[in-house]
């Protein structure tokens, strides 16, 4: 079975500091990842997402994600954050012959100071 | 380009009611899904459609029927609203093809509430 895990529901930074929101995933065939955002009251967009090509994965708004295999995580990071990226992410997992069925981790809340 | 489009977008039920939620994607997608997102669990499955005339059970699909419809269309039905059904919706939809690593679009969220 798939599972995910996102540690820290909830993370703080100041603007112009590193973002680091982390994500543990188990699955026993080769997975698909993905990092979704969810500004408040509205859907999820996707960020990034890894499907078996390179393990660094650049995504939408200076995003950026890499698959690491031998630690089963698929952290996200930001080199410097914005007012603007407070919101909620989730790490996703699907696997091969799952018909796309995603697997969410719970969220974290990211928060930026002034 | 509307995409995924969800209706109502809020709604407050009373205990034992019933009610449909709408959705209905305009990318010719051949999977639709149905999830439900509570504090602190993330999103989880109810149903899902691999394709027109098929459906198939999620994670949490007790309380909940669904419907596709046509291509287009995929509904959600609660026959009998209970309070522990309060929740968020999001429905969602994948283009065609046998890759996992398609992405997966979601509708703007329908807002549940049932007292």
């Amino acid at each position: 079975a798939q599972s995910v895990t996102q540690l820290g529901s909830h993370v703080s930074v100041s603007e112009g500091a590193l973002v680091l929101l982390r994500c543990n995933y188990s699955s026993s065939v080769p997975p698909y990842l993905f990092w979704y955002v969810q500004y408040p009251n509205q859907g999820l967009q996707l960020l990034l997402k890894y499907t078996s090509a390179a393990t660094l994965v650049k995504g939408i708004n200076g995003f950026e994600a890499e698959f690491k295999k031998s630690e089963t995580s698929f952290h996200l990071t930001k080199p410097s954050a914005h007012m603007s990226d407070a919101a909620e992410y989730f790490c996703a997992v699907s696997g091969q012959n799952q018909g796309g069925k995603l697997i969410f981790g719970q969220g974290t809340e990211l928060s930026v100071k002034p | 380009n509307a995409g995924v489009t969800q209706t109502p977008k809020f709604q407050v039920l009373k205990t034992g009611q019933s009610m449909t939620l709408q959705c209905a994607q305009d990318m010719n997608h051949n999977s639709m899904y149905w999830y439900r997102q509570d504090p602190g669990m993330g999103l989880r499955l109810i149903y899902y459609s691999a394709s027109e005339g098929t459906t198939d059970k999620g994670e949490v699909p007790n309380g909940y029927n669904v419907s596709r419809l046509n291509k287009r269309e995929f509904s959600l039905r609660l026959e009998s609203a209970a309070p522990s059904q309060t929740s968020v919706y999001f429905c969602a939809s994948r283009p065609p093809g046998t890759v996992s690593g398609n992405t997966i679009y979601f509708g703007e969220g329908s807002w549940l509430t049932v007292v």
